[in-house]
C-alpha cells in the first residue's frame, strides 16, 4: 500500500496562478525526490532533496524537505499550460535498504488558460 | 542513448499467456527498479537490483512474476499466466547514486 500521503490528488487552476502540493509519512526519510509524468511517460526528476530544512529551486518549481523530515512540499509559480501533468513525489526512509523508493498516488494538475 | 529504454512500448496479450518485458538501463548505472503502474495510480515497487547484491524481490506480488538481470546491463520482467489484473503501465528505472532514479517510458500491458 501507499507510504506516503501525497495531496491533493488533483488541481485545477488557472494560467498564472501558484500550485502547492505535499507528502507526508509517519516515517523519517532521508531523501526526498519530485517528479513530473506527462501522459504515455514515464517520470520525470524534478528536483531532490537530501537534506531536513533543505530548499531548492529549479526554475519556477521550489521543494522543500520538512524540518521533522517525515514531510516535502512542492511549488509551481506563475503556471503555465505545459506544467499540466501528474506530480509525484518519492522519499526513502531511514528504514529501507538504500536506494529503495516510496511514491505517492500521485497529484495530477490541470492548468486552464 | 542516453535514458533508460523499454520494450515493447505496448503489449496486449491474451489471459494466461506469458510475457517478457525489457528494460536497457542507462550506462554505468548499477541499480536498476521495476515499478508497476496501474491507470490513474502512483507507481508500485515490484523488484530492485543493485550491483551484484541478491535482488529485493518484496514487491513482487505473486510467483507468477520474475525478473533477471543480466550483470549491470538489460533486465527482463516475466510475467507467467497472465491474468486481467496485471493489466498496467510497468516501469524500468535505473540509478548510479542510488540518490535518486531515471525512468524509462513504460512498458502498457494489456490483458484480455
Amino acid at each position: 500500500g501507499q507510504q506516503l500521503n501525497q495531496s491533493p490528488q488533483s488541481m485545477f487552476i488557472q494560467e498564472g496562478e501558484d500550485v502547492s502540493m505535499n507528502c507526508t509519512s509517519s516515517s523519517i526519510f532521508n531523501t526526498w525526490l519530485w517528479y513530473k509524468q506527462d501522459p504515455g511517460e514515464g517520470p520525470v526528476l524534478l528536483i531532490a532533496l537530501y537534506k531536513a530544512g533543505e530548499l531548492t529551486s529549479n526554475g519556477r518549481l521550489t521543494a522543500q524537505f520538512g524540518i521533522t523530515r517525515k514531510d516535502s512540499f512542492l511549488n509551481i509559480s506563475a503556471s503555465i499550460p505545459s506544467d499540466v501533468g501528474i506530480y509525484f513525489c518519492a522519499g526513502q526512509r531511514t528504514t529501507d535498504s538504500w536506494g529503495k523508493f516510496q511514491f505517492g498516488a500521485g497529484t495530477q494538475v490541470v492548468v486552464t488558460p | 542513448g542516453a535514458g533508460v529504454s523499454q520494450s515493447p512500448s505496448n503489449k496486449v496479450t491474451e489471459k494466461g499467456k506469458d510475457v517478457e518485458l525489457r528494460c536497457d538501463p542507462i550506462s554505468g548505472h548499477t541499480a536498476l527498479y521495476w515499478y508497476r503502474q496501474r491507470l490513474g495510480q502512483g507507481l508500485e515497487f515490484l523488484i530492485y537490483f543493485q550491483g551484484n547484491s541478491a535482488p529485493d524481490k518484496s514487491g513482487l506480488p505473486s510467483d507468477r512474476f520474475s525478473a533477471e538481470r543480466t550483470g549491470e546491463s538489460v533486465s527482463t520482467l516475466t510475467i507467467q499466466r497472465t491474468q486481467q489484473e496485471d493489466s498496467a503501465v510497468y516501469l524500468c528505472a535505473s540509478s548510479r547514486t542510488l540518490n535518486e532514479q531515471f525512468f524509462g517510458p513504460g512498458t502498457r500491458l494489456t490483458v484480455l
